[in-house]
């Protein structure tokens, strides 16, 4: 099955440190998009960016980046300077044709303060 | 606020019962998206609508379940003769058209059964 793998299933920082979630994909598809997806206690999805197979930049929003390794099938999310409201389960996935997504398994971000 | 909206956002029900939850998309939005996630796991696609079109229906999707979306604004998804591994939260999405534009989803109808 062509799948996103998100390894680590929880991961606990003390406010401040910076965390790295880590994806790795795999598909078939010459296209395909990433994404990445916030969900926190409330439990609605919070789309937080959409990066396509062609565009191997880095990323940065705020305390918030991104990096697309095509080689490797990566797309990993580092969060700068944790804060405890970063605190959620977040979901990598990736396009499955035109419109269809593939989750990963999500994994659980504890910021401690 | 004009997200995606689904109603109820809870629901209990006995085994054997029918269930149905209600999804209001984004209002400019005409593809509109059912997942299912259960504990622990990622989001599971459904079923997937083009306006009033139902495109495509995952084999997750057994025959108790049916899905709408007369006029292509809101839709429907329900559950019949429910069981127990239907527990689940059922998620709504919708996204405007064209090549993988971001989903965005609503709170979701989470589903116990007893």
């Amino acid at each position: 099955a062509q799948k996103v793998t998100q390894a680590q299933t929880e991961i606990s920082v003390v406010e401040k440190e910076d965390v790295t979630l880590d994806c790795v994909y795999e598909t078939r598809d010459t296209t395909y998009y990433l994404f990445w997806y916030k969900q926190p206690p409330s439990g609605e999805l919070v789309f937080l960016i959409r990066r396509n197979s062609f565009d191997e930049q880095n990323e940065i929003s705020g305390r918030y980046s991104w990096n697309f390794q095509k080689s490797t099938s990566s797309f990993n999310f580092t969060i700068t300077a944790s804060q405890v409201v970063d605190s959620a389960v977040y979901f990598c996935a990736r396009t499955s044709g035109t419109y269809k997504y593939i989750f990963g398994t999500g994994t659980r971000l504890k910021v401690l303060a | 606020d004009t997200g995606v909206s689904q109603d109820p956002r809870h629901k209990i029900t006995k085994r054997g019962q029918n269930v149905t939850f209600r999804c209001d998309p984004i209002s400019e939005h005409n593809r509109l998206y059912w997942y299912r996630q259960t504990l622990g796991q990622g989001p599971e696609f459904l079923t997937y609508f083009q306006n009033e079109a139902q495109l495509e229906k995952s084999r997750l999707l057994s025959d108790r379940f049916s899905a709408e979306r007369p006029k292509g604004s809101f839709s429907t998804l329900e559950i019949q003769r429910t069981e127990q591994g239907d527990s689940a939260m059922y998620l709504c999405a919708s996204s405007p058209s064209g090549f993988a534009y971001e989903q965005y989803f609503g709170p979701g109808t989470r589903l116990t059964v007893t």
